[in-house]
């Protein structure tokens, strides 16, 4: 299995502009969340999905973040316009149904993490 | 709401030292608990984790951690500390269910001294 795949890896941009970023889920996962990781915060959920359904979107910091899941295997976080303060890494993490095995259903298995700067 | 609380930020140990890195944990309901490792410019990887089975639990890379439901604790140990051992390492509390977000401390970074 590839694992979590995210895309792209960097990414530099200017305030302002439109950053799109993307997720494909292991196969076989129903649940995909997104996390944020800055030296401030640490490590923060934005939101998740079940079943490509979105559960809790309350970590999302505002208006200017949006996310979809159009299919079980790929979601996107877009930030719109994106903002100096948007600078982190992103990192998107997949898991199975509970009920599939109870050794591995709460395990969550990361991606690589996208590195974005806003400049 | 559930919070974890990492003691130091940055441990220190030598080579084929103990490793004990320290988790407390507060929710309101009997947690799952994690910890995380993540090397430099990578994702992170589970090392082990607590479902309310055994209260000791063995991980990779010979880590164990054993949960404290008295003391809210889950620290995370290794008998010898190996250089490939230096990295961030994250706990992190869930729901008792499935697919559910992960709550996690700031990170302890462990370095390794020959």
């Amino acid at each position: 299995d590839a694992g979590v795949i995210q895309s792209p890896r960097h990414e530099v941009t200017e305030m302002g502009q439109e950053v799109t970023l993307r997720c494909k889920p292991i196969s076989g996962h129903n649940s995909l969340f997104w996390y944020r990781q800055t030296m401030m915060r640490g490590l923060e959920l934005l939101i998740y999905f079940n079943n490509n359904v979105p559960i809790d979107d309350s970590g999302m910091p505002e208006d200017r973040f949006s996310a979809k899941m159009p299919n079980a295997s790929f979601s996107t976080l877009k930030i719109q316009p994106s903002e100096p303060r948007d600078s982190a890494v992103y990192f998107c993490a997949s898991s199975f149904p509970p009920d599939r095995d109870s050794s591995i259903g709460e395990t969550q298995y990361f991606g690589p993490g996208t590195r974005l700067l806003v400049l | 709401a559930q919070s974890v609380t990492q003691l130091g930020s940055h441990v220190s140990v030598s080579e084929g030292a103990l490793v004990l890195l320290r988790c407390n944990y507060s929710s309101s309901v009997p947690p799952y608990l994690f910890w995380y490792v993540q090397y430099p410019n990578q994702g992170l990887q589970l090392l082990l984790k607590y479902t309310s089975a055994a209260t000791l639990v063995k991980g990779i890379n010979g880590f164990e951690a054993e949960f404290k439901k008295s003391e809210t604790s889950f620290h995370l140990t290794k008998p010898s500390a190996h250089m490939s051992d230096a990295a961030e390492y994250f706990c992190a509390v869930s729901l008792p269910s499935g697919n559910t977000p992960l709550v996690f401390g700031k990170g302890t970074r462990l370095s390794v001294i020959a």
